[in-house]
């Protein structure tokens, strides 16, 4: 069955700190694979994609993922974090024969002053 | 581009009414998505469009729920009867060529 696991609900790091998120996948064919952060209230925007080629993406606001087939994961990193980065982060997989993107149920990252 | 555009971005209404959510995508972007996010069950797909047609709507709870695109530049989601175990907020995505999902504000919708 395709699916995406985020194992960490919440996480919480110091400002300053670096992060890593994890995201696992089952999926049958090659995957498209994406990240997302939502802040309070708002919409999910695109942190980063992975569709082919180098395994480690460079994202908007500092951060990189990369992807590694052997592990099936795709974890999202980020050297210093920053408060503003507070927020939550979504993985989501697809691929080019399906619309149907399936995304992860989230992590929460609270970020310590 | 002011992006996905969704209202209202809050509703609170009395079950048994009517509720329609409305979503304008970005232009050009041929596919458009709605979702629905919630505590319990995080964000499902309940129904996505291709070129104004349905695609799969696999995803929709009840036949409460109906979902329209008249046109390339607009598309409602109807809950008629609302429930209280409707409330949540519901997300509209449009996708470019390119294969990413740009998502709305989203609409919060609470029935009581």
């Amino acid at each position: 069955a395709q699916s995406v696991t985020q194992p960490d609900i919440h996480i919480t790091v110091s400002e300053g700190a670096s992060l890593e998120l994890r995201c696992n996948y089952s999926y049958g064919a090659t995957p498209y694979l994406f990240w997302y952060v939502q802040s309070p209230g708002q919409g999910l925007q695109l942190l980063l994609k992975y569709f082919s080629g180098d395994t480690l993406v460079q994202g908007i606001k500092g951060f990189e993922a990369e992807f590694k087939r052997s592990q099936s994961s795709f974890n999202l990193r980020k050297p210093s974090v920053h408060w503003s980065d507070a927020a939550e982060y979504f993985c989501a997989v697809g691929s080019s024969g399906t619309y149907k993107y399936i995304f992860g149920t989230g992590t929460r990252l609270k970020v310590l002053a | 581009d002011a992006g996905v555009i969704q209202s209202p971005r809050h509703e609170v209404t009395e079950m048994g009414q009517e509720v329609t959510l409305r979503c304008k995508p970005i232009s050009g972007h041929d596919y458009l998505f709605w979702y629905r996010q919630t505590m319990m069950r995080g964000l499902e797909l309940l129904i996505y469009f291709n070129n104004n047609v349905p695609i799969d709507d696999s995803g929709m709870p009840e036949d409460r729920f109906s979902a329209k695109m008249p046109n390339a530049s607009f598309s409602t989601l109807k809950i008629q009867p609302s429930e209280p175990r409707d409330s949540a907020v519901y997300f509209c995505a449009s996708r470019s060529g390119a294969n990413v999902l740009t998502f709305g504000a989203g609409s919060r919708l609470t029935v009581l």
